[in-house]
């Protein structure tokens, strides 16, 4: 298994652009969950899905974020208009196993710069 | 409101001698915790974990602490080694995967 993919690694846009992050999760898993890394905040989780159904979108910082799962293999995390401050790594995990064993896999994440 | 805080932003620790890395938590309900690793331009990678209903996991080089009266868990590594060198997140949840996850201590391990 490849683990989780993340795409783009980089991306770099001007305020106002919509900005689009791929996340290709562990196959067989039922939750899929975004995460946004800034110095200030840490890891802060966005959004999760289980079942391909966004469960808690809580964490999502404004109407501006969006996230879907359209089948158990792909979801994206769209930022439109995108502004300097949504700058950050934003990862994708998936949990290890079907049980709760405490373990997620991240993704290598997609580091954003909005100019 | 951060309910997992890391209050030390980084920490230098000499080749072979104990890092100790700490977070502190607010919520009382936190049940799990969990320690993850992460390199530059990499993912976080998980560490070590522990149950609420324990004080203390090791593994290998690494130990977590858990004070549940002081709301406070410590991560150990001895001997450090200079690969160690790494941002370590301490994360907390009710038993869900529904982390709360710290602002990271950066550590440098010097050869």
């Amino acid at each position: 298994d490849a683990g989780v993919i993340q795409s783009p690694r980089h991306e770099v846009t001007e305020m106002g652009q919509e900005v689009t992050l791929r996340c290709k999760p562990i196959s067989g898993h039922d939750y899929l969950f975004w995460y946004r890394q800034t110095m200030m905040r840490g890891l802060e989780l966005l959004i999760y899905f289980n079942n391909n159904v966004p469960i808690d979108d809580s964490g999502m910082p404004e109407d501006r974020f969006s996230a879907k799962m359209p089948n158990a293999s792909f979801s994206t995390l769209k930022i439109q208009p995108s502004e300097p401050r949504d700058s950050a790594v934003y990862f994708c995990a998936t949990p290890r196993d079907r049980g709760f064993t405490g373990e997620l896999f991240f993704g290598e994440g997609s580091r954003l710069t909005v100019l | 409101d951060q309910q997992v805080k890391q209050n030390s932003p980084s920490l230098s620790v000499q080749e072979g001698r104990i890092s100790i890395l700490n977070c502190d938590y607010t919520n009382s309900m936190f049940d799990y915790f969990l320690w993850y690793k992460k390199y530059p331009a990499e993912g976080p990678t998980f560490l070590i974990s522990i149950s609420s209903i324990k004080d203390k996991n090791e593994d290998g080089r690494f130990t977590v602490f858990l004070n549940k009266s002081a709301k406070h868990l410590s991560l150990h590594i001895v001997p450090s080694q200079p690969g160690d060198s790494a941002v370590y997140f301490c994360a907390a949840t009710t038993g869900t995967y529904k982390y709360i996850f710290g602002t990271g201590t950066r550590l440098k391990v010097l050869a």
